[in-house]
């Protein structure tokens, strides 16, 4: 069975610093990955994905993702943030229609 | 246009009442699902259809009822109403089995 594991539940930066929110999954087989945003009283919304192909994975928002999969991780990361991008961040991963996800990382951004 | 569409978005009711709660995808998508997310925004599949059949169904009660009218809905049907049932349920959608799904905006159930 897959599982992905997010190592931080809560992630505080200052506006305009880089972040980057740890995402590791556990799979035998092969992998889709996905990150999704969560902002308040709101569904999920995609952030980017990996299905093949190069590994740096870029997405909305000025959000990028790589895969490393000798280390089983798919860390998201931004290289400034703005007030806006305060929400919450979900890292999954999909095996025909399984879709397992991460408990989620609370990114809050502060002025 | 919504692409998924939740209705309602809130839902408050009793201890034991049956409710339901409709989905609709205008994406042309093959495959429905159900996800409960408890207070911690922890996400939990419930259930998915794929051309009317059921593909996934996790350790829910069988309170829970997916039913499924047609390709482009995807409705849940609660009995019996229990406290821990109170989360929010999110519908989603998608087209290709290991691509990604989109998601409905969610419905609040909370259980007095």
């Amino acid at each position: 069975a897959q599982s992905v594991t997010q190592l931080d539940s809560q992630v505080p930066v200052f506006e305009e610093a880089p972040v980057e929110l740890r995402c590791n999954y556990s799979s035998s087989v092969s992998v889709y990955l996905f990150w999704y945003v969560q902002y308040p009283n709101q569904g999920l919304q995609l952030l980017l994905k990996y299905l093949s192909g190069s590994t740096l994975v870029k997405g909305i928002n000025g959000f990028e993702a790589e895969f490393n999969k000798s280390q089983t991780s798919f860390h998201l990361r931004k290289p400034s943030v703005h007030i806006s991008d305060t929400a919450e961040y979900f890292c999954a991963v999909n095996n025909n229609n399984d879709m397992r996800f991460g408990a989620g990382t609370r990114l809050t951004v502060k002025p | 246009d919504t692409a998924v569409s939740q209705t309602p978005k809130y839902l408050v009711t009793q201890m034991g009442n049956d409710k339901s709660i409709k989905c609709e995808q205008n994406l042309g998508h093959d495959t429905m699902y159900w996800y409960k997310q408890d207070s911690k925004k922890f996400l939990k599949i419930m259930f998915s259809y794929n051309n009317k059949e059921l593909i996934i169904n996790e350790t829910v009660p069988n309170r829970f009822s997916p039913k499924s009218p047609d390709k482009a809905h995807l409705n849940l049907h609660i009995n019996s109403l229990e406290l821990g049932d109170s989360a929010v349920y999110f519908c989603a959608s998608s087209q290709d089995p290991s691509g990604p799904q989109h998601f409905g905006d969610g419905t609040r159930l909370s259980i007095l």
